[in-house]
């Protein structure tokens, strides 16, 4: 299994700028999350899903957040303007039903904003 | 709500030193989930271990083990004869089952550990 797939691996854009962040979890899994990693504030999730169902987002920072996943293997975060602050490492996981092998977590993507 | 601490922001230790890591986690669920991560310095987040809060027993995986305490709501990670490729970040979290925990996995603030040779 290729494991959980993101791209890009950095992104550096300007401020005021569309970002959209790629994700696709591991075949079989049912459950998918967005997490965001700063100095500041750590590992934050922004936002789940179940079945391609959002179920909780009350992590998402701000309306300029938005998240979808359009089937079970696809899912896209983006922000839209972005702002400096926006500027993270962005990790997509995924896990089973059970979770029994944890959350596996994609190898992130860098967002510089400026 | 559930918070998971780790007090320990930076620790640095000569090779072939034991070390352990600690962790302190909240929660009001009655069932629940402890992991341990590693980002090494490629930035991955690696699964180390899992284990559920009905099970106490204590586990050691080659040089890591793992002590869990439900009295004391600790996770302790111990990595004996550490090695230099043991540097990096190590994650304690913690995932509920039930309510609007379900699902949520949350992570102390990491532990910046350095294995100088």
């Amino acid at each position: 299994d290729a494991g959980v797939i993101q791209s890009p691996r950095h992104e550096v854009t300007e401020m005021g700028q569309e970002v959209t962040l790629r994700c696709k979890p591991i075949s079989g899994h049912d459950y998918l999350f967005w997490y965001r990693q700063t100095m500041m504030r750590g590992l934050e999730l922004l936002i789940y899903f179940n079945n391609n169902v959002p179920i909780d987002d009350s992590g998402m920072p701000e309306d300029r957040f938005s998240a979808k996943m359009p089937n079970a293997s696809f899912s896209t975060l983006k922000i839209q303007p972005s702002e400096p602050r926006d500027s993270a490492v962005y990790f997509c996981a995924s896990r089973t039903r059970d979770g029994g092998h944890g959350y596996t977590f994609g190898s992130g993507t860098r967002l510089t904003v400026v | 709500a559930q918070k998971v601490t780790q007090a320990q922001t930076e620790i640095s230790v000569v090779e072939k030193e034991d070390v352990t890591l600690d962790c302190v986690y909240e929660t009001r669920d009655t069932t629940y989930y402890l992991f341990w991560y590693k980002q090494p310095p490629s930035g991955e987040l690696v699964f180390l271990i899992r284990r559920n809060s009905f099970d106490e027993q204590n586990e050691i995986s080659g040089r890591y083990s793992w002590n869990f305490q439900k009295s004391t709501s600790s996770f302790n990670f111990t990595i004996t004869a550490s090695q230099v490729v043991d540097s990096a970040v190590y994650f304690c979290a913690l995932r509920g089952a039930g309510g609007t925990s379900y699902g949520k996995l949350t992570f102390g603030q990491g532990t910046i550990l350095t294995v100088h040779p």
